[in-house]
């Protein structure tokens, strides 16, 4: 069973980058099949796709984001990353790290989610 | 890209129906038959329900069901149970080769 779980800094400073990294367990990135993604959640309100990589490194992004996101993968350590730079009070949110099967457009597996406060 | 519209809530006795709508556009929901559920019980990760309009992951319950019509998808939870009450959104490939997600809604059971 293929478990997903995100880690980093729970309070991050106005203007400075964001890093998360998800460490998989349960599965290897490497062995293909899988687009590796980032979902966030606003404090009360509905989830936002942020973007997700897949183990040969391509990337797809939100436009809304692209911008201020990089998502990178290491499969020699079984994890995947997020950075998001230039962050402001709008970024706080609960970030979870999920799993899109290559052939089917849905997230299936999903991590516990990690809070990420935007404060000085 | 807007977020799909969904009711806020939507409630009901245990043992009745329910059904949830999500309304896109020709360029998500209408467009592709990638239209999926996830359940959020309160401080939770979301839970993939129906995946491709209408299919039920391997452990989801009978109970839950996806249709689309045009530019709107549905979820009903049929012999609706204590612990069906929670968050429900939708979302949908699109277009963009992007995810949108619906605005969510909360089902209460009475």
């Amino acid at each position: 069973q293929v478990q997903l779980q995100e880690s980093g800094p729970g309070l991050v400073k106005p203007s400075q980058t964001l890093s998360l990294t998800c460490t998989v367990s349960g599965g290897s990135i490497s062995s293909g099949g899988y687009y590796w993604s980032w979902i966030r959640q606003h404090p009360g309100k509905g989830l936002e796709w942020i973007g997700y990589i897949y183990y040969s490194g391509s990337t797809y992004y939100n436009p809304s984001l692209k911008s201020r996101v990089t998502i990178s993968v290491d499969t020699s350590k079984n994890q995947f990353s997020l950075k998001l730079s230039s962050v402001t009070a709008a970024d706080t949110a609960v970030y979870y790290c999920a799993r899109r099967h290559s052939s089917g457009y849905y997230f299936g597996r999903w991590g516990q989610g990690t809070l990420v406060t935007v404060s000085s | 890209q807007s977020a799909l519209t969904q009711p806020a809530s939507v409630s009901g006795s245990p043992g009745q129906s329910i059904t949830i709508s999500c309304t896109g556009t020709s360029s998500d929901v209408g467009g592709y038959n990638y239209v999926s559920w996830y359940q959020q019980h309160p401080g939770k990760a979301p839970k993939l329900m129906i995946y491709e309009v209408s299919n039920r992951p391997s452990g989801v319950s009978n109970r839950f069901s996806g249709s689309k019509s045009g530019n709107t998808a549905s979820l009903t939870i049929s012999g609706l149970q204590a612990e069906d009450e929670a968050d429900y959104y939708c979302s949908s490939y699109t277009s963009s080769s992007l995810y949108v997600f619906g605005t969510g809604t909360k089902v209460t059971v009475l």
